[in-house]
Order: C-alpha cells, then sequence, then structure tokens
C-alpha cells in the first residue's frame, strides 16, 4: 500500500468518550502533521513530528494528544472534546522536516463529528 | 510570521475555458516555496504544482500553469481547458525552511458544463 492512509474516515462520538485516529504512511517520510480543517478556516496546523519526535505542538488543547511510535504511523487520541473540535483531521507526511521543497502527501482525513 | 491570503472564497468557470485563481502570501525567508493543492470531495488534498522562489520562470505541469510574481508576493494558478474533474477547492501554500506549509482558506471551483 503506498500513500497516506488514514482511519476511520468517519468518526461519531460522545463528549465523554475517548477515540484514536490512525494514520499510516508507506513513503519512507520522516515527518508527519497533523492538520485540522474546519469550515471557512485555514488549515491549521496541530502537530508536527520529525524522526518520531515532536517538534511542534500548535498551542493544542490536550484533550488531543498526539503519538508517534514510529516513523510509519501516527495517532491522535481525543478525549473529552467539545462540540467545537467537529472537523475533518488531516494528516500528511513529508520526506524531511525544514525541507518544504517536495510539498507534503496527505491522507483523506477522518471526519470527526462530537455529540 | 508566514501568511497566504486567497482573496476569491468561489469561482466558476464554463468547460473548456481558462480560469485563473488568486493567491497572496508574506514571509520573511529567502528561500521558499509555494504550492497549489486540489481537494476534491475525496477530501484527499492532491499536489496540483509547486514553484520553487528562486526560480523566475514559472512551473507548468500539463493544464496547470503558475504566475509567479516575487516582488508583488503574488503566485496565480490558471488552469486552461477546464474540465468537470477539475471542480474543487484549491489551497494555496507556502513552505520554507522552519518547515511547515502554511495554507491559504481555500477557493472553491465549479465547473460548469
Amino acid at each position: 500500500e503506498t500513500g497516506v492512509t488514514q482511519t476511520p474516515r468517519h468518526l461519531v462520538m460522545g463528549m465523554t468518550n475517548k477515540k484514536s485516529l490512525k494514520c499510516e504512511q508507506h513513503l519512507g517520510h520522516n515527518a508527519m502533521y497533523w492538520y485540522k480543517q474546519s469550515a471557512k478556516k485555514p488549515l491549521e496546523l496541530m502537530f508536527v513530528y520529525s524522526l518520531e519526535e515532536r517538534v511542534e505542538n500548535n498551542s493544542v488543547p490536550s484533550r488531543f494528544s498526539p503519538e508517534c511510535p514510529n516513523s510509519s504511523h501516527l495517532f491522535l487520541h481525543l478525549h473529552t472534546l467539545q462540540p467545537e473540535d467537529s472537523a475533518l483531521y488531516l494528516c500528511a507526511s513529508s520526506q524531511d522536516w525544514g525541507t518544504p521543497g517536495s510539498g507534503y502527501t496527505f491522507g483523506s482525513g477522518t471526519r470527526l463529528t462530537v455529540v | 510570521a508566514q501568511t497566504v491570503t486567497q482573496s476569491q472564497p468561489e469561482m466558476s468557470v464554463q468547460e473548456a475555458e481558462t480560469v485563473t485563481l488568486s493567491c497572496t502570501y508574506d514571509t520573511s525567508e529567502s528561500d521558499y516555496y509555494l504550492f497549489w493543492y486540489k481537494q476534491p470531495p475525496s477530501r484527499q488534498m492532491i499536489l496540483v504544482i509547486r514553484q520553487e522562489a528562486y526560480k523566475q520562470q514559472n512551473a507548468t505541469e500539463n493544464r496547470f500553469s503558475v504566475n509567479f510574481q516575487k516582488a508583488a508576493k503574488s503566485f496565480s494558478l490558471k488552469i486552461s481547458d477546464s474540465q468537470l474533474g477539475d471542480a474543487a477547492m484549491y489551497f494555496c501554500a507556502s513552505g520554507g525552511s522552519q518547515g511547515n506549509l502554511i495554507f491559504g482558506k481555500g477557493t472553491k471551483l465549479s465547473v460548469k458544463p
């Protein structure tokens, strides 16, 4: 399998639930990213991992907890979310962090609805 | 800080015609890249075209080309011979040595048959 794969494609969760989003890439990339895409807003960068280490956390609330167990996998653990957290969550990868020339490869996203 | 501005929330084009999507950006970096991404209803962001800021020649990929005006910090996308499959959200993005791509709010392109 090639590219960036995200699961699940859709997720509905209650505010007291705990769930996780999964991202997987088999491109040999060393950097992975979580973005939040809300209607009529620019894509918001949430977290950046480079060589499995978190290098950036853009003031994201602690109810979002990322995990990068290896260079191919990235998770976003969710707990006690709010309705305003409903959005499309996109995962992306790039060859290396700090060398944007090749651009990012994106997954198809997880559409999250918090009820 | 980098910023990317897309001033056209929506655009429409007739099939087979040409359309230009606008993008302006601001960056303090001297070495950076500019991108256009397409996001169809399938939601996956697809790289359409890339421009290296130090190259004066405008990038071209088949029916897609850019007009890169470095002094004006403008990076517009021209789609020639528009096809129904071009209908999507288009995002302009800028990236430098700090590593992260900064995206605009997007332009929704409709293609009329």
